[in-house]
């Protein structure tokens, strides 16, 4: 079955800086591929997601990037800001099948 | 309602007891979803309804864990005799259907979730 890797588990960055998550799947079958941001104590809001006709997708300071050959895909957030921080989580998922497989997510701070 | 919800928000039993959470989806959604997620880990997926049926139940983690879905809409996830390893948040999600064309996935909506605790 799919199996994804996220990394690094904990990152911290100064405000206004870049912020990049990076996550690998096992199963070539995938095409779906969301990003959800998980707030202290709150529930899991997806934020952006790409699907594998598309290489690169941008939505004001997030992007997100896939590499359908090497497997990988990338979540990149610019000029961080405190809101920011929270927990992030990619995850993979088939058109044709029925579960999305996440990763274990990515704590991200951002120092003032 | 306006989101999804889950009942109750909170849940402290004596290890070897039976619970039952509840998940309201989205009134319309048609796929509905059972996470599970550990202090500090990662979302596990449990099991997956399509309308009332259930055709990926591979996440549950043993024969203790069951769950059913009735009328295409609220969801109960059933844990017997339950083991301190079980304690953890339990979150459902809804959406619209799973997926809309050949690429196309819908968005899950998540509930608040329900925090278990097994002692």
């Amino acid at each position: 079955g799919e199996n994804v890797e996220q990394h690094p588990s904990t990152l911290s960055v100064q405000e206004g800086d870049s912020a990049v998550i990076k996550c690998t799947y096992s199963d070539s079958a995938s095409n779906y591929f969301p990003w959800y941001k998980q707030e202290l104590g709150k529930r899991p809001q997806l934020i952006i997601d790409i699907r594998s006709n598309v290489g690169e997708k941008k939505d004001q300071r997030i992007a997100v990037t896939l590499n359908k050959t090497a497997k990988h895909f990338s979540l990149h957030i610019t000029e961080t800001q405190p809101e920011d921080s929270a927990v992030y989580f990619c995850a993979a998922s088939k058109g044709s099948a029925s579960k999305i497989i996440f990763g274990s997510g990515t704590r991200l701070s951002i120092r003032p | 309602g306006a989101g999804v919800s889950q009942s109750p928000s909170n849940k402290v039993t004596e290890k070897g007891k039976d619970v039952e959470l509840r998940c309201d989806p989205i009134s319309g959604h048609t796929a509905l979803y059972w996470y599970r997620q550990s202090l500090g880990q990662g979302l596990e997926f449990l099991i997956y309804f399509q309308g009332n049926s259930a055709p990926d139940k591979s996440g549950l983690p043993s024969d203790r864990f069951s769950a059913e879905r009735t009328g295409g809409s609220v969801s109960t996830l059933t844990i017997q005799r339950t083991q301190q390893e079980d304690s953890a948040v339990y979150l459902c999600a809804s959406s619209l259907s799973p997926f809309t064309g050949q690429l196309g996935w819908n968005e899950q909506f998540f509930g608040p979730g329900t925090r278990l605790t097994v002692l």
